[in-house]
């Protein structure tokens, strides 16, 4: 089974400033996908980086990068120089390697980025 | 180039009653999950589909069905409405082994 943690209900951050939201993962598969999605109060959710587990780098994505610490179990999304648009709700997710794998999701974080 | 489609958007029914909710996956992907994500909580997992068969199944009753056509196009069924189905559900398209591409959903209310 896997299993995803998200600890902060909701986040505060400056305008132009860095934040960090924590993600920690369970599973018992050798390999495996993490995922960060931005849900807006539209309700569409955007993807926004993908890190692999065998992965020797951390993933980027223009604003975005991904702080993975395997032996940790940790997936913490990084959002530097932080705007207004930035405000809406974070998920970490993760998913097996291999087709046909269910995705599970976190609680979910609230970030508001403030002017 | 639409991306994933989703009808109707908003949905109140009667508890008892059955409902139909469709997706449109996204240009190109042939793979279509379904999930629901209750207020407040994180998207659960309820079934995803590919060449026209479900090919994994999350925790939910058997009220809960789905179909894909030979257009990867998808419908959600579900049966016998309880007050707790009561929630968004999120349809997402992808390749099999893709981050998925999800559309706005589909809020639905049972009273």
């Amino acid at each position: 089974a896997q299993k995803i943690t998200q600890t902060q209900p909701g986040m505060f951050v400056q305008e132009k400033e860095a934040v960090t939201l924590d993600c920690t993962y369970d599973t018992s598969d050798p390999s495996y996908g993490l995922f960060w999605y931005k849900q807006p109060s539209s309700g569409e959710m955007i993807f926004l980086i993908y890190q692999g587990s065998y992965d020797q780098q951390n993933a980027t994505e223009g604003r975005y990068s991904l702080n993975f610490q395997k032996a940790r179990k940790s997936a913490n999304l990084v959002i530097s120089a932080s705007q207004l648009g930035d405000s809406a709700m974070y998920f970490c997710a993760m998913r097996p390697s291999g087709g046909y794998q269910k995705v599970t999701f976190g609680t979910g974080t609230k970030l508001q980025v403030i002017p | 180039d639409a991306g994933v489609t989703q009808s109707p958007t908003h949905l109140i029914k009667t508890r008892g009653q059955q409902v139909t909710l469709r997706c449109s996956p996204k240009s190109g992907h042939d793979t279509v999950s379904w999930y629901q994500q209750a207020l407040g909580q994180g998207p659960q997992f309820i079934f995803q589909y590919y060449e026209e068969e479900e090919r994994q199944r999350g925790n939910f009753p058997d009220r809960f069905s789905g179909h894909q056509f030979p257009n990867y196009s998808s419908e959600l069924n579900v049966n016998a409405l309880l007050l707790g189905d009561s929630a968004l559900y999120l349809c997402a398209s992808s390749l099999p082994t893709g981050p998925g591409t999800f559309g706005s959903g589909t809020r639905l209310t049972v009273v």
